[in-house]
């Protein structure tokens, strides 16, 4: 049952344009995560948010930016989409306590495609 | 920056063996975590280590939060092909900002 929403799932798109990936959840969490992850690959964070107007840049380096205006929805936005940019993207929340007393929630995910 | 060092990086096993995978790091964790990714879908979280020794069991699976803080197994027993999928270990230092860092996976892969 996902309590954390990411749309779209799938996204092919010209380089150039912007584009906006979605997410909200409901569990009320104020802590909201950004991770970008190749295919089979590790997870690298991009963004955070400790929560409304509240975001931070990640461990890795991103020319993505997000907002925070309500607690339930974290966006992302690329201004001008490259075919570098071409990975999947998750978004994951967390109460304030932290990640570790209280774990990651994960989406499922949004794959991008830049061609 | 910190690094964790997951292997193996993949597995090929028959059903019914066991599997054990483990996460080494140069750096201290608080916390430990295992999360499991299917095809497709995010991570889901399998076990939480919270204390250096701490031994935790979910059904089959077991972890153990290494007693230098700087290590941790995760095993399977009996498995089953529902088992197949990435299986990630992330650590939480407790720093000024507190978030995880993962390691690279490994890849699990079940025969019938």
């Amino acid at each position: 049952e996902a309590d954390i929403y990411q749309t779209p799932r799938y996204l092919v798109i010209g380089t150039g344009k912007k584009i906006t990936l979605e997410c909200s959840q409901t569990m009320g969490h104020d802590k909201m995560y950004w991770y970008q992850q190749d295919p089979g690959m590790e997870l690298h964070l991009i963004h955070y948010s400790y929560g409304v107007n509240s975001t931070e840049k990640g461990d890795l380096s991103s020319e993505s930016t997000v907002s925070r205006i309500r607690t339930e929805h974290f966006p992302l936005t690329l201004e001008s989409a490259r075919p570098s940019h071409t990975s999947q993207y998750l978004c994951a929340s967390s109460q304030n306590s932290g990640p570790g007393r209280s774990p990651l929630h994960f989406g499922n995910g949004t794959r991008l495609t830049v061609t | 920056g910190q690094q964790l060092n997951q292997s193996p990086q993949s597995m090929f096993i028959q059903e019914g063996e066991d599997v054990s995978m483990n996460c080494t790091s140069s750096s201290i964790f608080n916390t430990w975590l295992w999360y499991k990714q299917e095809p497709g879908e995010g991570p889901v979280l399998l076990i939480a280590l919270y204390k250096a020794g701490e031994l935790t069991s979910n059904g089959r699976l077991t972890a153990q939060f290494g007693i230098t803080r700087k290590d941790s197994f995760l095993n399977i027993s009996a498995s089953i092909p529902s088992d197949v999928g990435i299986y990630f270990c992330a650590g939480q230092n407790g720093g000024s900002q507190g978030n995880l860092i993962f390691g690279k996976g490994t890849k699990l892969s079940v025969k019938p």
